[in-house]
Parts: structure tokens; C-alpha cells; sequence
């Protein structure tokens, strides 16, 4: 059974700090989603990740994917208020050629003036 | 463009009653989920669909059903609602595989309340 799990659950940080969140996964899979949400909203894609060594960037955030240690990290780059949200990451488990995905917790992310 | 519909967006359930939350997606998306939310929690895969007339359960299905006659519904019937059924369900879409790059569509989600 795929479990997903998010380090930290609850992030504070200053404006124009750096963070990474962490993303670890149970069982063997090349395909990996990071999402945000906002309070009382619905999810937004930001970044999905196909393969071993995939990097993907957007504006201050930046995503990785380890597929042999089964990691995913999301890089905060000098944050800013507007980033405070809460970030997903989810997991493709595949069975046979069916993409059940499963999400991690969650980290719950305030940026602080 | 709507992409994934969710309706109704609230509903108030009395304890044992059934309801449906119906999904519909103009993308003509193969894949299709259902989510639930608990406060402050993580996304819980209730049921999923890789096609019209295939169905799958995830981690949470008891107490739900699911079918899927057409390619655009995927509605969500639970039957004797329950409080530990009050959540946010999300709807979510995918045209194919990962393989091919798809991210997941998501729904604007429902509240239900069982009381």
C-alpha cells in the first residue's frame, strides 16, 4: 500500500528566507504531483514531475524528484506573503495500467512580514 | 471552459439519509476521482474511474458508491449518511496516464454536513 508522507506538517518562515518541504513515498513510482491550496479553495497543479532527476521551476518554487530514494522536494526561494498556502504533494501508484493517486498530508505554509 | 463540475457545492444531510454528488467533466478526460477532505487534513481517494463502465476503489470507499456510465459523469452516491461522512469532496479529472505528462483537474469541491 503507497503511503505518502510531508516534512514538515506546519512551516512558518520570514519573508526572503529559503525552505525546502519534503515529500517521501512507500513504494516505487516515476510520477509525482505537487499541488497548492488556498483556505476554503480548491487545488492548483503547480508542478508534475515524470521521471528520475526531473526539475521543474516556476517563479520562486522549485520541484525534484529522486525516484531511487523516493523523494520529492519543493524549494522556497525568498519567500513572500502570497506564498503562504497549504502544498500537496500525491503520488501515482500504479497498478498494472491504472494511476490510483494518493496525496501526502500536507504542509501548511505561513510567510510572515 | 468548465472543466470539472461539482453540484451541489453545500448540503446539510440528516443522519441515514442518501445523497448523490454528481461530477461531470467537459475535457473528455478517461480518468476521474473522488476525494474527501477532512479539516485541516490531507486528500483521501474514495473511488476512481479510468473509463466508462470501470471503476476502482481507493483508500476510503466504504460507505460510497460510484459508477460510471458515460465519459463525462462520475457521480458519488452515499447511502445512510453517517457524521464522520461530513467532509469537502473533490472531484478530479485526467486525460490519461501520467506517462503523458496530464496533470489532475480538480473540482471547486462539495461541503457536505451530516447532523
Amino acid at each position: 500500500e503507497l503511503k505518502v508522507e510531508q516534512n514538515p506538517l506546519f512551516l512558518s518562515m520570514q519573508e526572503g528566507k529559503n525552505y525546502t518541504i519534503y515529500c517521501n513515498y512507500s513504494t516505487t513510482s516515476d510520477r509525482l504531483y505537487w499541488y497548492r491550496q488556498d483556505p476554503g479553495k480548491s487545488l492548483e497543479s503547480l508542478f508534475v514531475l515524470l521521471s528520475n532527476g526531473a526539475v521543474k521551476q516556476e517563479g520562486r518554487l522549485m520541484a525534484s524528484l529522486d525516484t531511487k530514494a523516493r523523494l520529492s522536494t519543493l524549494h522556497i526561494t525568498a519567500a513572500v506573503h502570497d506564498l503562504s498556502a497549504t502544498y500537496f504533494c500525491a503520488v501515482d501508484a500504479l497498478k498494472t495500467s491504472y494511476d490510483k493517486v494518493i496525496f501526502g498530508p500536507g504542509t501548511s505554509l505561513s510567510v510572515i512580514p | 471552459n468548465a472543466g470539472v463540475t461539482q453540484t451541489p457545492k453545500f448540503r446539510i444531510l440528516k443522519i441515514g439519509q442518501s445523497m448523490t454528488l454528481q461530477c461531470t467533466q467537459d475535457m473528455n478526460h478517461n480518468y476521474m476521482y473522488w476525494y474527501r477532505q477532512d479539516p485541516g487534513m490531507g486528500l483521501k481517494l474514495i473511488y476512481y474511474s479510468v473509463g466508462a463502465g470501470i471503476t476502482d476503489k481507493g483508500e476510503v470507499p466504504n460507505g460510497y458508491n460510484v459508477s460510471r456510465s458515460t465519459t463525462e459523469d462520475f457521480p458519488l452516491r452515499l447511502e445512510l449518511a453517517a457524521p464522520s461522512q461530513t467532509s469537502v469532496y473533490f472531484c478530479a479529472s485526467k486525460r490519461g496516464q501520467t506517462y503523458s505528462g496530464n496533470t489532475i483537474y480538480f473540482g471547486e469541491g462539495s461541503w457536505l454536513t451530516v447532523v
